[in-house]
């Protein structure tokens, strides 16, 4: 069955503390993306990756870091640079780069500090 | 610059009734495509619908229709016969063509669906 895998489902950081959620979809889908999602807002554009090994900053990159060493991850790391990261954190993928394909979302991380 | 609007942050619709969810959005370009998703509390995005620039009919997926009126800028979801499951937050999102990738999404409107 494909999908999208997020894990852990919860994670809690410390004071200083680099973490690192996890994202791989078996979709074989080129383009991968993360979103932050803040109580009752939208959802915000953290990275974005439309292949392997090249990704582009969306609107919030800062404090936040990724890697695509493979089509089928995509993991995000909250550096201790990132002040306020207590947040709802999705990860998405999508066939690229055509518009009319919708964005296939794992159930998301949430992230909190200790 | 791409914008999404969503002014309605709560609504009410009782069972079996029909429910609008509004969406406005602005771009400057022709090619685009405009996307409504589902969030329930679990926290998933589901997506529910999709209708492009050039569609010249109005999309339907089931019990989902999308009210597209192009030179309004606007793309309602219209969901019929409510059902409780329905209440959830809907987000309407839209992706340029000619930029590919980036998609913005709306603030969303949270659905409550009464018995």
């Amino acid at each position: 069955d494909g999908g999208i895998t997020q894990s852990p489902k919860y994670l809690f950081r410390k004071e200083g503390q680099n973490v690192t959620l996890s994202c791989e979809q078996n979709l074989n889908h080129d383009a991968m993306y993360w979103y932050r999602q803040d109580p009752g807002q939208g959802l915000r554009l953290i990275y974005y990756s439309q292949i392997v090994n090249d990704f582009q900053k969306g609107d919030i990159a800062e404090g936040y870091s990724v890697s695509r060493e493979k089509k089928e991850s995509f993991p995000l790391t909250v550096t201790s640079a990132q002040k306020n990261p207590t947040a709802f954190y999705l990860c998405a993928s999508s066939i690229a780069p055509y518009s009319n394909q919708p964005q296939h979302f794992g159930d998301g991380t949430r992230l909190s500090i200790l | 610059a791409q914008k999404i609007t969503q002014t309605q942050p709560g609504m009410f619709v009782q069972e079996k009734e029909a429910v609008t969810l509004d969406c406005t959005y602005d771009t400057s370009d022709q090619s685009y495509g405009l996307f409504w998703y589902k969030q329930p509390s679990s926290g998933e995005m589901i997506f529910l619908i999709y209708q492009g620039s050039y569609d010249e009919q109005n999309a339907t997926e089931g019990r989902y229709s999308l009210n597209f009126q192009k030179a309004r800028k606007s793309a309602n979801l219209v969901i019929s016969a409510s059902q409780l499951g329905d209440s959830a937050m809907y987000f309407c999102a839209m992706r340029e063509g000619t930029g590919g990738f980036k998609t913005i999404f709306g603030a969303g409107t949270r659905l409550f669906v009464k018995a």
